[in-house]
């Protein structure tokens, strides 16, 4: 989607080596998300924010650590990167917060070696 | 605690015929469902949802059906065709909870020409 961009689109990093993840939007959303896709899994929420400044833990928040300077920007941090961090890493953005208008970014697939 | 479920992991239909993705779920708290599509290297798309006050929901060849007392929510395609091939979400939100939604693991379909 136009409005939500992610960088990397891919990237492989070793063990133990902190990585930045970055969303962007243009959508002037209030909430963003990062989730991310592993095989029998689906996909499992990590950290949100609804506003600049303001986040909060997902699901699968350990190992990872989020911020969110400005409304556009969502970054995603491993501190030292482990193996098991490696999937795919989904952004999404909300106006609303509630349920419906999520937009996904196309994702960064990420390998720790 | 998985909340949102999919048993089936992948599904293979013909196309032209009908196809039943099946989600179950644990939380009643639950009071909206969505189904998103994925696409290989894309993130996901929404696709079709419903509240938790109707059991019935139909745009064009999707339908969505809920039924509450059993927990249960289906997706229906028909006709299928080759272009539905995708990876299915099944993903549940309660509005008395973080605003976040929580997915299912996701069912392959396959649609054969």
């Amino acid at each position: 989607d136009a409005g939500i961009t992610q960088s990397p689109r891919h990237k492989v990093t070793e063990t133990g080596t902190p990585v930045t993840l970055r969303c962007h939007q243009t959508e002037n959303h209030r909430y963003m998300y990062w989730y991310r896709q592993d095989p029998g899994h689906g996909l499992r929420l990590i950290h949100y924010s609804y506003g600049v400044k303001d986040t909060d833990k997902g699901e699968v928040s350990d190992g990872y650590s989020v911020s969110r300077s400005k409304t556009e920007d969502f970054l995603l941090t491993l501190e030292s990167a482990t193996s098991s961090q490696t999937s795919v890493y989904f952004c999404a953005i909300s106006g609303t917060g509630g349920p419906g208008g999520y937009t996904f970014g196309s994702g960064t697939r990420l390998t720790v070696v | 605690d998985q909340q949102v479920k999919q048993n089936s992991p992948s599904l293979s239909v013909q196309e032209g015929r009908i196809s039943i993705l099946n989600c179950d779920y644990t939380n009643s708290m639950f009071d909206y469902f969505l189904w998103y599509k994925k696409y290989p290297a894309e993130g996901p798309t929404f696709l079709i949802s419903i509240s938790s006050i109707k059991d019935k929901n139909e745009d064009g060849r999707f339908t969505v059906f809920l039924n509450k007392s059993a927990k249960h929510l289906s997706l229906h395609i028909v006709p299928s065709q080759p272009g539905d091939s995708a990876v299915y979400f099944c993903a549940a939100y309660s509005g008395a909870g973080s605003y976040q939604l929580t997915f299912g693991k996701g069912t392959k379909l396959s649609v054969i020409p």
